[in-house]
Formats: structure tokens, sequence, C-alpha cells
């Protein structure tokens, strides 16, 4: 268990609405990053973190944008949310050990946007 | 142009029946392929790491192993709780930190 918390777990919103998710660590990682996953595609890397403030865009990163003021809390904000982000979106962590591909990843959070 | 290539996208076993899922990647200058397994409803759960062809992995009933094209994760006689989707990842050119991720297979093994 890397002490990994996403919030909300479950939402449902009306497009152009802003929605924020939170994901939350309590081991210190460095490296944070935002997966969506969709029947057909995949997981698929929207942003990733690698340090307080230090971010950079993943394949599919247009409508979505982050921050991260804090270690342990790493947000992905949708400005005006659309139809086409209703997805599971998962929070992951890396440490030292993140060349090996050892990731450890947050229970998702499923986001429908009406 | 995917990077990461899993097939079958799905697999019905009988419990005991053995076989195998296979990834296929078209990076160049490979720096690492990396298997995961994710429960219905929950985030994927790191399983192995394979650095270089002829290198093999175990786990319980999984044994994963990589060539020069391709990554097998091998089965023997699995058991229903072995039914999970079966995800493998590659950096990308250029990045190691971050993982590109095939789509998964589906495995199914009924008892």
């Amino acid at each position: 268990d890397a002490g990994i918390t996403q919030s909300p777990r479950h939402k449902v919103t009306e497009t152009g609405t802003p929605v924020t998710l939170r994901c939350h660590q309590t081991e210190n990682h460095r490296y944070m990053y935002w997966y969506r996953q969709d029947p057909g595609h995949g997981l698929r890397l929207i942003h990733y973190s690698y340090g307080v403030k230090d971010t950079d865009k993943g394949e599919v990163s247009d409508g979505y944008s982050v921050s991260r003021s804090k270690t342990e809390d790493f947000l992905l904000t949708l400005e005006s949310a659309t139809s086409s982000q209703t997805s599971v979106y998962f929070c992951a962590v890396g440490g030292y050990r993140v060349n090996t591909g050892e990731l450890f990843f947050g229970e998702g959070s499923r986001l429908t946007v009406l | 142009e995917d990077q990461v290539t899993q097939s079958p996208e799905a697999l019905r076993l009988q419990e005991g029946e053995s076989s195998s899922l296979n990834c296929s990647y078209t990076v160049s200058g490979l720096r690492g392929l990396f298997w995961y397994r994710q429960d219905p409803g929950k985030g994927p759960e790191f399983l192995f790491t394979l650095y270089s062809a002829g290198e093999e992995k175990e786990k319980e009933r999984l044994k994963a192993t990589l060539t020069k094209k391709e990554s097998f994760l091998h089965i023997t006689a699995p058991k229903p709780e072995d039914s999970a989707t079966y995800l493998c990842a590659v950096p990308p050119e250029g990045g190691s930190e971050k993982l590109v991720f095939g789509k998964g297979t589906k495995l199914t093994v009924n008892p």
C-alpha cells in the first residue's frame, strides 16, 4: 500500500463546469501521474510531475491542467468539462524505483460528464 | 502509432489450462518492459520488470519472458483468482520516468 488517496471517487457533472480531482500520497514519492482509462484505449498519460511545481504533459493533455504545490498532493483540473472527458482517472506515484517501472496506483476516480 | 500492442484482447481458460499472453513493442532502445495486473474497479498493480532479451521473471503461476520484439506472460495451471486484466508497459522513447501502456488482455479463468 503506497498510501494513495483519490478524491472524489465518483462524480457526475454537467458539460461546461469545472472539475478538480485530487490525489494525495503519504509516502513522499517524487513522481506523480494522472492517467485516464477508457474502453478501447487503455491507460493514457494526461500529465505528470517530477517534483513540487515541476510538471509536464502526457499524450492526452488537452483540456486538462495540473498543479503540485506540495509533495503529497497532485491536482487534476478540467477547466470546462466535456462529455469526451467522461472516464476513469487514475493517479499513480513512483519513487526511486520509478526507472524499474514500479508505479503505485490509486483506486481511481470515475467521472461522468453529462 | 501504438508502441505497445497486446494480444489477445480477451482470453477465457478453464482452471488448470495453461496459456500465454503476448505484448509486442516498437520502442527502440528498450529501457525495460513492465507487467501489471488490474482487478475490476481497482488500479493496476505492478508485477514484473524485464530489461533484456532472454530475461525471465516468475511469481507464483506467472512467468514473464522477453525477446527483442515482444514479451510473453505465461500462466501455468491458472486458478479463478488469476482472472484479471493484464497490462504491459514500456517507457516511451526519450523518457524513462513515465510509461506507455498497452490496452491489456482480459483473462477469465473458469472453475
